[in-house]
């Protein structure tokens, strides 16, 4: 089967760092995608990756290992608007994104 | 960046009536839009994949009669849930690929509360 694993809840303190895993099993891979859900809100899009390595946007940098089957979202210099849930999502070989169940950051000041 | 949107943002109806949520790109054709609904502190569920021009594909477990996809042109992309009840209730979102760009990212629509009392 498919699965995607990221860890359900994570805590961080306003301006440090923090880095969100997410470990993956599909049928095929044609890319891996984060975004940022605000509660209520849709998903935005934050980082595609396809080929291994880190790609950085920002405040926001994204990690791939294809061999591994691994991903990491960091985020560095944390804001209390960074406090929403992350979705590690993967396209597979039907181009049908699998999602995560979503990592909470909560940010204490 | 593209633009998906969706309308309505927020709809309450009643027990027994339908509704129809439109999931529109603005400024890039989208041969396939996926839509999507999400219970409260639950993950992005895929309902249907729908194709420009044929039926919509199906997830196990959705049912096709009472929730009716139509993808009539490139940029549209409907869907209607009938005969709604409580149950229903929850936060529908559509995406769509610009499959004409070299990004393969997914586009979101603002997302449609659905509240059926």
């Amino acid at each position: 089967g498919q699965n995607i694993d990221q860890p359900t809840e994570m805590t961080a303190t306003e301006g440090a760092i923090v880095q969100i895993n997410c470990t993956y099993q599909t049928s095929g891979f044609n890319g891996l995608f984060w975004y940022q859900q605000h509660a209520g809100e849709a998903p935005t899009f934050l980082s595609y990756n396809v080929l291994d390595g880190l790609e950085e946007k920002g405040r926001f940098s994204s990690f791939l290992s294809r061999s591994k089957g691994y991903s990491y979202l960091l985020l560095k210099e944390l804001q209390m608007k960074d406090s929403a849930s992350y979705l590690c999502a993967v396209m597979d070989s039907n181009y049908q994104l699998i999602w995560g169940a979503g990592t909470k950051l909560i940010i204490k000041p | 960046g593209a633009v998906v949107s969706q309308h309505p943002s927020r709809v309450i109806c009643k027990s027994g009536t339908s509704v129809k949520i439109e999931c529109r790109s603005l400024d890039f054709q989208a041969t396939t839009m996926f839509w999507y609904r999400q219970f409260p502190k639950q993950s992005l569920m895929l309902m249907a994949t729908s194709n420009e021009g044929s039926k919509a594909t199906y997830e196990q477990g959705v049912e096709k009669d009472k929730f009716l996809i139509n993808h009539a042109s490139l940029t549209l992309s409907t869907l209607t849930v009938t005969s709604a009840h409580p149950e229903d209730s929850s936060f529908y979102i559509c995406s769509a690929r610009d499959e004409t760009g070299r990004d393969t990212e997914a586009f979101f629509g603002q997302g449609t509360r659905l509240t059926v009392v």
